[in-house]
């Protein structure tokens, strides 16, 4: 079963700053990885999804890597702002022997606060 | 607008009072799935369904039902609510079939029941 870590689970960066989000999952057969945004009391917003035979993809200031064979992928920001801030999940989506499910495993996510 | 509509946003109920919360998307997706949010576990599947009449379990179905008698509609019902069941909830749905595997899900804006 797909186990998704995320580190570090909170972090707080002042307004500028580049930084790094971790993920880690077991199993590397996956079909792609997506991460999102959680605003407080809002839901899922994708950011980026990443094939699993694509190694980055970028989205204005974000840039997300894969490394399936070592079950790594990082979101990097660039120039944080303040309204980066929010909770960021990743989710994996494994690749099953049937196929019938859109079978997302997600991490605990890394809450970020960007400081003015 | 492309969206994925939850009501209600938010419900305070008691032990044992069946409800219902609604579930629509207006992107003629084939997929929808429901999910529950607790602090420290992430996101974890309830149900899924991959076309009209067609649902199946994910990891956490004890306790709920759905049914998909529209491609626009999956409402998750709870029979007999628990405590246990309070959490946040959200819905998701994507492009499912040949060819999708590579789509985005789209999330709700989520429903945050309380059972007491």
């Amino acid at each position: 079963k797909q186990e998704v870590t995320q580190i570090p689970a909170a972090l707080s960066v002042p307004e500028g700053e580049n930084l790094v989000l971790n993920c880690s999952f077991t199993d590397s057969a996956i079909y792609n990885l997506q991460w999102f945004r959680q605003d407080p009391g809002k839901g899922l917003t994708s950011l980026l999804l990443i094939q699993s035979s694509q190694r980055e993809q970028t989205s204005g200031r974000l840039n997300a890597s894969l490394d399936k064979s070592s079950g790594r992928s990082t979101l990097y920001i660039a120039a944080s702002q303040p309204g980066d801030s929010a909770t960021y999940l990743c989710a994996p989506r494994a690749r099953t022997d049937t196929d019938n499910n859109n079978d997302m495993r997600f991490g605990a996510g890394t809450r970020l606060t960007v400081k003015p | 607008e492309a969206q994925v509509t939850q009501n209600p946003r938010y419900l305070i109920t008691v032990t044992g009072k069946k409800l219902t919360v609604t579930c629509s998307q207006n992107m003629n997706h084939e997929y929808m799935s429901w999910y529950r949010q607790d602090p420290g576990l992430g996101l974890r599947q309830i149900y899924y369904s991959m076309n009209v009449e067609v649902t199946d379990k994910g990891d956490v179905p004890e306790g709920y039902k759905v049914s998909r008698k529209e491609k626009r509609n999956f409402p998750l019902i709870l029979e007999s609510p628990s405590p246990n069941q309070t959490s946040l909830y959200f819905c998701a749905s994507s492009l499912w079939g040949q060819g999708s595997g590579n789509q985005p899900q789209h999330f709700g804006d989520g429903t945050r029941l309380s059972i007491l």
